[in-house]
């Protein structure tokens, strides 16, 4: 069935690079996101890729897929005590609304001054 | 903005109560998720629906139970709560169609059940 898997806790210094690693499980995932939840609220979405993109980058964040690998990272450059959030990866398999979008565990990024 | 709203934010409540979690949104959005997140264990899907009155099971459906008799609102009903319910409640919302169709999560209802 499908999985998300992602490791639980990260710890970086204040200013160097994040780097959180994903894996999955269904090679028909279309849609990869990365969301991010602060302490005490709900889930923002951070970033997608789409399935056929090996790379995007939006300003501080990088997102890497190898499909072959089934591997997605996202990574995030010069981190900031606002960086301190859970960070989950979740796929989207298939392209229609009915289709499910299936969560990893969550990694917990904290911040070292 | 899409506003997802989930009526509380703590919830104390007895083993073998009856509990209502309300979500409404303001988007117009056809899909609405209800999730439950426990530590470790990341976002597990209750159920879901894709319209008024329609429903469908999500992985881990028993004890739980919901309604949509609107398109706005999307109830969770703990028939009789146990301690093993208590869990932090996310709802979400998505619109209907293909592409990217991103989650829109409320802030989540922290339930403790004692």
């Amino acid at each position: 069935g499908e999985d998300v898997e992602q490791s639980l806790f990260l710890s970086v210094r204040e200013g160097d690079s994040s780097v959180i690693n994903c894996t999955y499980t269904d090679s028909s995932s279309t849609y990869l996101y990365w969301y991010k939840q602060e302490p005490g609220a709900g889930l923002q979405l951070l970033t997608y890729i789409f399935s056929n993109m090996d790379m995007k980058q939006d300003q501080r964040l990088t997102v890497l897929l190898n499909k072959k690998d089934k591997h997605l990272s996202l990574r995030i450059a010069d981190t900031q005590t606002g960086d301190s959030a859970i960070y989950f990866c979740a796929e989207k398999a298939g392209y229609s609304s009915a289709s499910k979008i299936i969560f990893g565990s969550g990694t917990r990024l904290s911040i070292r001054p | 903005d899409v506003k997802v709203t989930q009526s509380s934010r703590y919830l104390v409540k007895r083993t073998g109560e009856k509990v209502f979690l309300e979500c409404v949104q303001d988007m117009d959005h056809e899909n609405m998720f209800w999730y439950r997140q426990d530590p470790g264990l990341g976002l597990r899907l209750i159920y879901f629906s894709y319209d008024v009155k329609m429903k469908e099971k999500g992985d881990i459906p028993e004890g739980y139970s919901v309604s949509r008799e609107k398109k706005e609102r999307f109830s969770l009903i703990l028939e009789s709560a146990s301690t093993n319910q208590t869990s932090m409640y996310l709802c979400a919302t998505m619109v209907m169609g293909q592409g990217v169709s991103p989650l829109h999560f409320g802030n989540g209802t922290r339930l403790t059940v004692t």
